[in-house]
């Protein structure tokens, strides 16, 4: 079993629709969760952190789920420069109690959004 | 341009050669990793520095693959006897330690592709 599943999609959606994306990880003891945004060929790029509270940034909503260990991203009214893959992302820190950020990436689920 | 830089950005090699990568992390940065990123899958950690010190490897990272960063600032990633299960997008990322900081954001250069042929 994967440490961090994500359905891989692909997502194909009109623009203006809402989308989510859910992400499950198998480590209790992981410590900080992230989705990344990768256009294609390119770098991956931080788009939010996830809070356990869950969290808001304009169109972009993520909740976190720590008693069932599942993560989501909420993308309402979808333009189309969404159109990427989004890679849900888990930090388990260090065992020795140091912190430093080795992320555990899935595999990522790719969205199309068309006029 | 003060982002993470790589380089090259691509590298052709035959079987059986050896490739090296380099990687400038955002200066201010302490903490550099590598990760390793083949088609339809997300990155794979390979291996991480704070400083100069090379503080975790991955199992991924067999002994043909060697990492430095021996001054604390940039890093070279070297392959040898490089096979074609190697090809793959080699990405760099830096991050700034602040504390004890799960939520650290790291940022990423645009990778070396590398096809060994």
């Amino acid at each position: 079993r994967k440490e961090v599943e994500q359905d891989p999609g692909p997502f194909n959606v009109p623009e203006g629709a809402t989308v989510a994306f859910n992400c499950t990880y198998s480590n209790s003891a992981s410590q900080s969760f992230f989705w990344y945004r990768q256009d294609c060929r390119k770098e991956p790029k931080l788009l939010m952190s996830v809070y356990s509270s869950g969290n808001e940034d304009g169109r972009f909503t993520a909740q976190l789920n720590r008693a069932s260990q599942y993560i989501s991203l909420l993308i309402r009214d979808s333009k189309l420069s969404d159109s990427a893959t989004y890679l849900c992302v888990v930090n388990r820190g260090n065992a020795g109690g140091t912190s430093y950020g080795k992320l555990t990436f899935g595999q990522g689920t790719i969205l199309t959004v068309h006029p | 341009d003060t982002g993470v830089s790589q380089n090259p950005r691509h590298k052709i090699t035959k079987r059986g050669q050896n490739v090296t990568f380099r990687c400038d992390p955002i200066s201010e940065h302490n903490r550099l990793y590598w990760y390793r990123q083949t088609l339809g899958q997300g990155p794979e950690f390979l291996t991480y520095f704070q400083n100069e010190a090379q503080l975790e490897k991955s199992r991924l990272l067999s002994d043909r693959f060697s990492a430095e960063r021996p001054k604390g600032s940039f890093s070279t990633l070297e392959i040898q006897r490089t096979e074609q299960g190697d090809s793959a997008m080699y990405l760099c990322a830096s991050s700034s330690s602040v504390g004890i900081n799960y939520q650290e954001t790291q940022y990423f250069g645009p990778g070396t592709r590398l096809l060994v042929l």
